[in-house]
């Protein structure tokens, strides 16, 4: 079974379109979070959220929006697409925040 | 706020060497702190991470890191690499947020090689 799972594996689009990233996780997890991996491998957090609860959000762009229907969910939403949002996005999540993050799959999203 | 150095970005050694990657973390406050492995085209796994328990942890595959707080770093270990090694290294260290969430905060990552 996977642990977290994210869909799509693999999204290409053009610029100015809005998509969607979704994520699962079958862990019973109370916290979830969404990571971008730039091209030179960077990660950097840009949410979390704890019981459907936001509870960071690192002055990410509000084109991005971030929407947990349940514990289990976590998806992105993106809208006006930029040709700097290329990166691989990951979803990820712990049992509390200082415990290990289990990260899915990753996102690989091309802007073009 | 706390910030991670990984010297460098890429490391390479042969089959069987020592494997050494270097992290250092930038606060005088122990924090949690982790590495964790990337394969190519899929997610990172925790190797280990340090909760201020013991100074040296042991992890999966092999991997250990010592704590050393008068250095500030969280060095990882392997004594012999193994072809299936080869993958990003990365050192993370957990931060406040100014809202009072904690958060990880990644290094720039090391890519290891492995030679045969």
């Amino acid at each position: 079974d996977t642990a977290v799972s994210q869909t799509p594996k693999y999204l290409v689009t053009q610029m100015g379109n809005d998509k969607s990233i979704k994520c699962e996780q079958n862990l019973g997890h109370d916290t979830m979070y969404w990571y971008k991996q730039d091209s030179k491998k960077f990660l950097k957090i840009m949410f979390s959220y704890n019981n459907k609860e936001l509870i960071i959000n690192e002055t990410v762009p509000n084109r991005f929006s971030p929407k947990s229907p349940d514990k289990a969910h976590l998806n992105l939403h993106i809208n006006s697409l930029e040709l700097g949002d290329s990166a691989v996005y990951f979803c990820a999540s712990s049992q509390n925040e200082r415990d290990t993050q289990y990260f899915g799959p990753g996102t690989r999203l091309t802007v073009l | 706020a706390q910030s991670v150095t990984q010297l460098g970005s890429h490391v390479s050694v042969s089959e069987g060497a020592l494997v050494l990657l270097r992290c250092n973390y930038s606060s005088s406050v122990p924090p949690y702190l982790f590495w964790y492995v990337q394969y190519p085209n899929q997610g990172l796994q925790l190797l280990l991470k340090y909760t201020s328990a013991a100074t040296l942890v042991k992890g999966i595959n092999g991997f250990e890191a010592e704590f050393k707080k008068s250095e500030t770093s969280f060095h990882l270990t392997k004594p012999s690499a193994h072809m299936s090694d080869a993958a990003e290294y990365f050192c993370a260290v957990s931060d406040l947020t100014q809202g009072g969430s904690e958060k990880l905060v990644f290094g720039k990552g090391m890519k290891l090689t492995v030679n045969p």
